[in-house]
């Protein structure tokens, strides 16, 4: 049974440039949530998507924005990369809102 | 928002002893508290977690506790082995099935000593 998987595992872009991350959740999962995890932090939550639309939102600016396929893979893309903006990114699936969370290995993003 | 304060940021046991990791939260809507376990290069990891409705559970070496009135969790790990070292995070959220936001602390990176 494949958990949540995430591509690419590593991504360097410049700052000013655009980034797509991209997600399969768990086998029957239909949620998908993304977060942003610094270093030595714990991860921050960007947003949630069911039903292909978004669903929740943290406290992350416009130029973080998702989607969801109807086969519940999902994308983050992030706009106008700032150095900030360096962080491993994971996504976790999970069914409806009844069980908690699977987390992918994550995509760790260096801005330079 | 929800606020999540961990303790300590790192904790050093001797093999076979227990450790406790300590969270507090802000927001009494809060009803799900996980705990996941993260190590180098991968994921973080659900390893237990509790809902409001109980005031404890056990997972074989691992019990969590959950007291309400004063908004602390706390995530208990007995006969410690080296491969408990890893990074532990928790979480709160308001979803009492966890499936919405997480608000989680900063983490503790829990050493083994062999």
């Amino acid at each position: 049974d494949a958990g949540v998987t995430q591509s690419p595992t590593h991504l360097i872009k410049t700052r000013g440039q655009q980034v797509t991350l991209r997600c399969s959740p768990k086998s029957g999962h239909d949620t998908v949530s993304w977060y942003q995890q610094a270093l030595g932090q714990g991860p921050q939550f960007i947003f949630q998507y069911y039903e292909e639309e978004e669903r929740q939102r943290g406290n992350f600016p416009d130029r973080f924005s998702g989607h969801q396929f109807p086969n519940y893979s999902s994308e983050l893309n992030v706009n106008a990369l700032l150095l900030g903006d360096s962080a491993l990114y994971l996504c976790a699936s999970s069914l409806s809102q009844l069980h908690g969370y699977t987390f992918g290995s994550g995509t760790r993003l260096t801005v330079v | 928002g929800e606020n999540v304060e961990q303790h300590p940021s790192t904790l050093s046991v001797q093999e076979g002893d227990s450790a406790v990791i300590k969270c507090t939260y802000s927001d009494s809507a809060s009803n799900y508290f996980p705990w996941y376990k993260q190590e180098l290069g991968k994921g973080p990891q659900l390893i237990i977690d509790i809902r409001s409705n109980v005031g404890e559970k056990k997972d074989q070496r691992i019990a969590v506790t959950l007291n309400k009135t004063a908004k602390h969790f706390s995530l208990h790990i007995t006969e410690t082995q080296p491969e408990d070292s890893a990074v532990y995070f928790c979480a709160a959220s308001d979803s009492g099935g966890g499936a919405d936001g997480l608000t989680f602390g900063k983490g503790t990176h829990l050493i083994i000593q062999p």
